[in-house]
């Protein structure tokens, strides 16, 4: 079954710290994943996209990571700013687009 | 948002009432596609529509009717038959329609959020 299975459900960090978003898949054949910043009560915009043959890819101070292998994603937020507080979703594409498999996602909260 | 816009921002509806929620973009973009987003849940895909005049269910399509009379309007009605309609309703568009092509990224509309009462 095509699943995408994020962690942590929600996480609350200080201003300025680092953190890391986990998201683990199990969809086949594998197209591309994507990771999308969500605002609460927004439509998500895109953040990241790789393919199988990329293992990293940064947009400022997100930085994605793919381990096509284990099927696992990683998004790591860089000195996190308050509006970095939203939803962070894995999206993953298997069998060349036709099917989108969207993650629950991840609720960062960042505090001052 | 990307040339995806949605209307009404938020919409309520008395049980029994049909409610038609509007999409429209400006991006040239052949697919269209419509989610449903609930609390907890990733988004679940209810129709989509790969060219004007034809549109194909998603996973979750009871209860939804589209059409697809333009390629700039993808407008979703959620009928009485949809037992529980409250919920974030998102529309996305893609360039092109998924056909093998490694990229295919959505572009989404800042949503739509419908209360029953």
């Amino acid at each position: 079954k095509n699943q995408v299975e994020q962690s942590p459900q929600s996480l609350i960090i200080l201003e300025g710290k680092n953190c890391t978003l986990q998201c683990n898949y199990t969809v086949s054949p594998f197209s591309n994943l994507r990771w999308y910043k969500q605002d609460t009560g927004r439509g998500p915009v895109s953040l990241t996209i790789m393919t199988f043959s990329e293992n990293t890819k940064s947009n400022g101070r997100y930085t994605a990571t793919l381990d096509a292998d284990t099927k696992q994603s990683s998004l790591h937020i860089t000195a996190s700013q308050l509006s970095d507080s939203a939803s962070y979703i894995c999206v993953v594409s298997a069998n060349g687009g036709f099917k989108t498999i969207f993650g629950a996602g991840t609720r960062l909260f960042v505090k001052a | 948002d990307g040339g995806i816009t949605q209307s009404p921002k938020y919409l309520f509806r008395k049980e029994g009432q049909n409610v038609t929620l509007s999409c429209e973009q400006n991006l040239n973009h052949d697919a269209m596609y419509w989610y449903r987003q609930d609390p907890g849940q990733g988004l679940r895909l209810i129709y989509y529509s790969q060219i004007v005049n034809d549109f194909q269910k998603g996973d979750i399509a009871e209860g939804y009717s589209v059409s697809r009379e333009k390629k700039e309007s993808f407008p979703l009605t959620v009928t009485s038959a949809q037992k529980n309609p409250t919920a974030f309703y998102l529309c996305a568009s893609s360039i092109d329609p998924p056909s093998g092509q490694s990229y295919n990224e959505q572009f989404f509309g800042p949503g739509t959020r419908l209360t029953v009462l």
